[in-house]
């Protein structure tokens, strides 16, 4: 089973700063990638899949990179609705895994 | 618009089955595969299984192996998951959700599963 490793655990910024997420998998994923962004008491919404495309009403301020082993959510101006937690999916041979959760709050 | 509706919460002695249905509705149903997934309190997504759209192929995670059947009713707009043989560590929130090109989309509202004696 491929596994994801999200760091950091825990991400303290301000609205207005920059954050940046990294998942990195065990083995290689291709482009298979997708991140979630999940709030308390509610169901994750979708925001990048297949590594880099956005999904349909995400702002553009959400952008993800990488392939292979190495992947990264960049949010470029944090805004007050942004801090929630945030998995990385895989997909290989159309099974899945989540990587633990980044939980970004507020500094 | 695409909603996905799903059954109420469940309590659930150890060692019974649970069966949590999704009901879909603003898009074509066979069209989509659906994924389930679950979230123990306080705890990481985890992925279960999904069924195909068209020929209701499925495929499991290991993990749940033997005690996982995903399901499909087309002419309802309607799928189901069911877990046997439930123990504690079961307790959690269990999503549907749509795939959209490999990746869950639109998520139903969780069912919360208790399991205890």
């Amino acid at each position: 089973e491929i596994v994801l490793t999200q760091s950091p655990a825990t991400l303290s910024l301000s609205p207005g700063e920059r954050a940046t997420l990294s998942c990195r998998a065990s083995q290689s994923v291709g482009s298979f990638l997708a991140w979630y962004q999940q709030k308390p008491g509610q169901a994750p919404r979708l925001l990048i899949y297949d590594a880099f495309n956005r999904a349909t009403g995400i702002p553009a301020r959400f952008s993800g990179s990488g392939s292979g082993t190495d992947f990264t959510l960049t949010i470029s101006s944090l805004e007050p609705e942004d801090f929630a937690v945030y998995y990385c999916l895989q997909r290989t041979n159309w099974m899945y895994t989540f990587g633990q959760g980044t939980n970004l709050e507020i500094k | 618009q695409v909603q996905l509706v799903q059954s109420g919460a469940e309590v659930k002695k150890p060692g019974a089955s649970v069966k949590v249905s999704c009901k879909a509705s603003g898009y074509t149903f066979s069209t989509y595969d659906m994924h389930w997934v679950r979230q123990a309190p306080g705890q990481r997504l985890e992925w279960m299984g999904w069924v195909n759209g068209g020929n209701t192929d499925t495929k499991y995670s290991q993990k749940f192996q033997g005690r996982l059947t995903i399901t499909r009713d087309t002419s309802a707009s309607t799928a189901y998951m069911e877990l046997s043989s439930l123990r504690a560590e079961d307790t959690a929130v269990y999503y549907c959700a749509r795939d959209l090109l490999g990746s869950p989309d639109y998520w139903g509202q969780g069912t919360l599963v208790i399991v205890s004696s």
